[in-house]
Protein backbone atom coordinates (compact mmCIF):
# COMPACT_ATOMS: atom_id res chain seq x y z
CA UNK A 1 0.00 0.00 0.00
CA UNK A 2 1.19 3.68 -0.85
CA UNK A 3 1.78 5.15 2.62
CA UNK A 4 1.72 9.26 3.11
CA UNK A 5 3.10 10.78 -0.30
CA UNK A 6 4.42 14.39 -0.22
CA UNK A 7 5.67 16.73 -2.58
CA UNK A 8 8.05 17.98 -3.56
CA UNK A 9 11.08 16.45 -1.43
CA UNK A 10 13.33 19.49 -1.32
CA UNK A 11 12.67 22.92 -1.86
CA UNK A 12 15.24 25.55 -2.51
CA UNK A 13 14.08 29.14 -3.06
CA UNK A 14 14.74 32.52 -2.25
CA UNK A 15 13.18 34.84 0.92
CA UNK A 16 10.16 36.58 -0.75
CA UNK A 17 9.01 33.61 -2.28
CA UNK A 18 5.98 31.58 -2.20
CA UNK A 19 6.22 28.24 -1.35
CA UNK A 20 3.42 25.08 -1.51
CA UNK A 21 3.90 21.84 -0.11
CA UNK A 22 2.12 19.31 -0.99
CA UNK A 23 0.67 16.02 1.04
CA UNK A 24 -1.63 13.23 -0.17
CA UNK A 25 -2.54 11.02 2.68
CA UNK A 26 -2.97 6.88 2.80
CA UNK A 27 -6.46 6.25 1.33
CA UNK A 28 -9.08 6.09 3.77
CA UNK A 29 -7.15 7.81 6.52
CA UNK A 30 -9.85 10.67 7.49
CA UNK A 31 -7.11 12.84 10.19
CA UNK A 32 -4.26 14.75 8.41
CA UNK A 33 -1.31 16.46 10.32
CA UNK A 34 1.41 19.29 9.67
CA UNK A 35 4.51 19.21 11.25
CA UNK A 36 7.38 20.67 11.04
CA UNK A 37 11.16 19.57 11.88
CA UNK A 38 14.20 22.43 12.79
CA UNK A 39 17.50 21.52 15.13
CA UNK A 40 16.86 24.37 17.76
CA UNK A 41 13.04 23.54 17.93
CA UNK A 42 12.81 19.97 17.06
CA UNK A 43 9.32 18.56 15.53
CA UNK A 44 6.05 20.83 15.93
CA UNK A 45 2.78 20.40 15.55
CA UNK A 46 1.62 22.68 13.11
CA UNK A 47 -1.61 22.36 12.29
CA UNK A 48 -4.06 18.90 11.75
CA UNK A 49 -7.69 18.08 10.41
CA UNK A 50 -9.65 15.69 10.85
CA UNK A 51 -12.35 15.04 7.84
CA UNK A 52 -10.92 17.73 5.46
CA UNK A 53 -11.78 20.45 8.32
CA UNK A 54 -9.07 22.10 10.33
CA UNK A 55 -9.63 21.12 14.27
CA UNK A 56 -6.05 22.77 15.71
CA UNK A 57 -3.55 25.46 13.82
CA UNK A 58 -2.38 26.76 17.09
CA UNK A 59 0.76 25.94 16.04
CA UNK A 60 1.47 27.71 12.89
CA UNK A 61 4.05 29.81 13.60
CA UNK A 62 2.65 33.43 11.64
CA UNK A 63 -0.12 34.51 9.34
CA UNK A 64 2.24 33.71 6.56
CA UNK A 65 1.56 29.93 7.14
CA UNK A 66 -1.37 28.78 5.87
CA UNK A 67 -2.94 25.13 5.28
CA UNK A 68 -5.55 23.48 3.21
CA UNK A 69 -7.36 20.39 3.00
CA UNK A 70 -9.93 20.65 -0.03
CA UNK A 71 -10.56 17.06 -0.23
CA UNK A 72 -9.80 13.45 1.43
CA UNK A 73 -7.12 12.91 -0.51
CA UNK A 74 -4.82 15.91 -0.70
CA UNK A 75 -3.62 18.96 2.00
CA UNK A 76 -1.42 21.84 0.82
CA UNK A 77 1.11 24.12 3.27
CA UNK A 78 1.79 27.23 1.84
CA UNK A 79 4.50 29.96 2.84
CA UNK A 80 3.53 33.85 2.04
CA UNK A 81 5.95 35.21 1.69
CA UNK A 82 8.96 32.47 2.84
CA UNK A 83 11.76 34.00 5.29
CA UNK A 84 14.98 31.82 5.87
CA UNK A 85 13.96 31.39 9.33
CA UNK A 86 11.55 28.86 7.59
CA UNK A 87 13.97 26.52 6.76
CA UNK A 88 13.18 23.43 7.98
CA UNK A 89 11.88 20.09 7.07
CA UNK A 90 8.02 19.56 7.09
CA UNK A 91 6.52 16.20 7.52
CA UNK A 92 3.02 15.51 6.78
CA UNK A 93 1.30 12.63 8.71
CA UNK A 94 -2.55 11.03 8.16
CA UNK A 95 -4.46 8.65 10.60
CA UNK A 96 -7.39 6.40 10.49
CA UNK A 97 -10.53 6.97 12.93
CA UNK A 98 -11.42 8.97 16.25
CA UNK A 99 -9.02 7.38 18.67
CA UNK A 100 -5.35 7.73 18.69
CA UNK A 101 -4.93 4.39 19.06
CA UNK A 102 -4.46 4.71 15.21
CA UNK A 103 -0.98 5.85 14.88
CA UNK A 104 0.31 8.48 12.32
CA UNK A 105 1.64 7.30 9.65
CA UNK A 106 4.63 9.99 8.12
CA UNK A 107 5.75 11.25 4.69
CA UNK A 108 9.09 11.23 4.00
CA UNK A 109 8.99 14.91 4.20
CA UNK A 110 9.58 18.04 2.50
CA UNK A 111 13.37 19.58 2.94
CA UNK A 112 12.77 23.34 2.59
CA UNK A 113 15.64 25.48 2.25
CA UNK A 114 14.89 29.21 1.88
CA UNK A 115 18.35 31.45 0.77
CA UNK B 1 -0.18 21.08 28.45
CA UNK B 2 2.06 18.44 27.43
CA UNK B 3 5.50 17.85 27.54
CA UNK B 4 8.09 15.27 27.03
CA UNK B 5 11.60 14.98 27.91
CA UNK B 6 14.29 12.96 26.05
CA UNK B 7 16.96 12.77 28.63
CA UNK B 8 20.66 12.25 26.20
CA UNK B 9 20.34 13.90 23.05
CA UNK B 10 23.19 11.46 21.96
CA UNK B 11 23.69 7.29 23.23
CA UNK B 12 26.17 4.97 22.67
CA UNK B 13 26.38 1.74 22.70
CA UNK B 14 28.00 -1.43 21.82
CA UNK B 15 26.62 -3.51 19.15
CA UNK B 16 25.19 -6.50 21.34
CA UNK B 17 24.64 -4.21 24.54
CA UNK B 18 21.59 -3.12 25.99
CA UNK B 19 19.73 -0.55 24.64
CA UNK B 20 18.13 2.02 27.35
CA UNK B 21 16.59 4.98 25.88
CA UNK B 22 15.03 7.41 28.02
CA UNK B 23 11.44 9.25 28.02
CA UNK B 24 9.87 11.43 31.09
CA UNK B 25 6.35 12.82 30.30
CA UNK B 26 4.20 15.57 31.41
CA UNK B 27 0.25 14.93 30.82
CA UNK B 28 -2.94 16.71 31.89
CA UNK B 29 -5.20 13.72 30.54
CA UNK B 30 -4.29 10.03 31.20
CA UNK B 31 -1.09 9.81 28.36
CA UNK B 32 -1.09 8.18 24.93
CA UNK B 33 2.16 7.43 24.45
CA UNK B 34 4.69 6.38 21.17
CA UNK B 35 8.23 5.76 20.16
CA UNK B 36 9.29 6.90 16.69
CA UNK B 37 12.58 5.85 15.06
CA UNK B 38 13.60 8.32 12.09
CA UNK B 39 16.44 6.79 9.91
CA UNK B 40 18.51 9.50 7.47
CA UNK B 41 16.45 11.58 5.19
CA UNK B 42 13.53 9.57 5.76
CA UNK B 43 9.87 10.16 7.94
CA UNK B 44 9.35 8.76 11.06
CA UNK B 45 7.83 5.43 11.72
CA UNK B 46 6.05 4.10 15.07
CA UNK B 47 8.14 1.49 16.78
CA UNK B 48 5.46 1.24 19.84
CA UNK B 49 2.51 3.34 21.40
CA UNK B 50 1.02 2.80 24.92
CA UNK B 51 -2.76 3.68 25.04
CA UNK B 52 -4.19 1.71 27.77
CA UNK B 53 -3.89 -1.80 29.46
CA UNK B 54 -0.99 -3.93 29.64
CA UNK B 55 2.30 -1.26 30.46
CA UNK B 56 4.82 -3.75 29.13
CA UNK B 57 4.97 -3.11 25.54
CA UNK B 58 6.42 -4.74 22.71
CA UNK B 59 7.34 -2.89 19.28
CA UNK B 60 8.79 -4.20 16.20
CA UNK B 61 12.65 -4.83 15.88
CA UNK B 62 12.92 -6.23 19.39
CA UNK B 63 11.97 -2.71 21.17
CA UNK B 64 9.71 -2.58 24.18
CA UNK B 65 9.15 0.07 26.53
CA UNK B 66 7.42 0.08 30.02
CA UNK B 67 4.65 2.34 31.12
CA UNK B 68 5.42 3.54 34.20
CA UNK B 69 2.39 6.21 35.61
CA UNK B 70 4.50 6.82 39.47
CA UNK B 71 7.65 7.86 37.03
CA UNK B 72 5.88 9.11 34.42
CA UNK B 73 8.27 7.35 32.42
CA UNK B 74 8.22 5.44 29.30
CA UNK B 75 11.99 4.44 28.55
CA UNK B 76 12.31 2.44 25.30
CA UNK B 77 14.49 -0.64 25.70
CA UNK B 78 16.53 -3.24 23.30
CA UNK B 79 18.32 -6.43 24.94
CA UNK B 80 20.95 -6.51 22.41
CA UNK B 81 21.81 -3.87 20.13
CA UNK B 82 22.46 -4.43 16.41
CA UNK B 83 23.87 -1.98 14.04
CA UNK B 84 21.04 -1.39 12.28
CA UNK B 85 19.47 0.40 14.90
CA UNK B 86 21.33 3.24 14.33
CA UNK B 87 18.89 6.18 14.40
CA UNK B 88 16.98 8.76 16.01
CA UNK B 89 14.19 8.18 18.27
CA UNK B 90 11.18 10.22 19.50
CA UNK B 91 9.19 9.91 22.06
CA UNK B 92 5.63 11.59 21.81
CA UNK B 93 2.55 12.15 23.79
CA UNK B 94 -0.87 13.17 22.47
CA UNK B 95 -2.06 16.34 22.89
CA UNK B 96 -5.44 14.93 24.27
CA UNK B 97 -6.42 11.64 26.45
CA UNK B 98 -8.08 10.39 22.83
CA UNK B 99 -9.21 11.54 19.21
CA UNK B 100 -7.21 11.78 16.72
CA UNK B 101 -4.87 14.87 17.71
CA UNK B 102 -1.60 15.90 17.02
CA UNK B 103 1.54 14.55 19.18
CA UNK B 104 4.38 16.67 21.48
CA UNK B 105 7.49 14.92 20.70
CA UNK B 106 10.56 15.21 22.70
CA UNK B 107 13.90 16.59 21.00
CA UNK B 108 14.64 12.81 20.02
CA UNK B 109 17.86 10.80 20.50
CA UNK B 110 20.12 9.82 18.37
CA UNK B 111 21.43 6.37 19.03
CA UNK B 112 25.00 5.37 18.17
CA UNK B 113 26.13 1.75 17.89
CA UNK B 114 30.00 0.87 18.11
CA UNK B 115 31.12 -2.17 16.70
Amino acid sequence: DAGVIQSPRHEVTEMGQEVTLRCKPISGHNSLFWYRQTMMRGLELLIYFNNNVPIDDSGMPEDRFSAKMPNASFSTLKIQPSEPRDSAVYFCASSFGQSTNQPQHFGDGTRLSIL
Amino acid sequence: AQSVTQLGSHVSVSEGALVLLRCNYSSSVPPYLFWYVQYPNQGLQLLLKYTTGATLVKGINGFEAEFKKSETSFHLTKPSAHMSDAAEYFCAVSNSGGGADGLTFGKGTHLIIQP
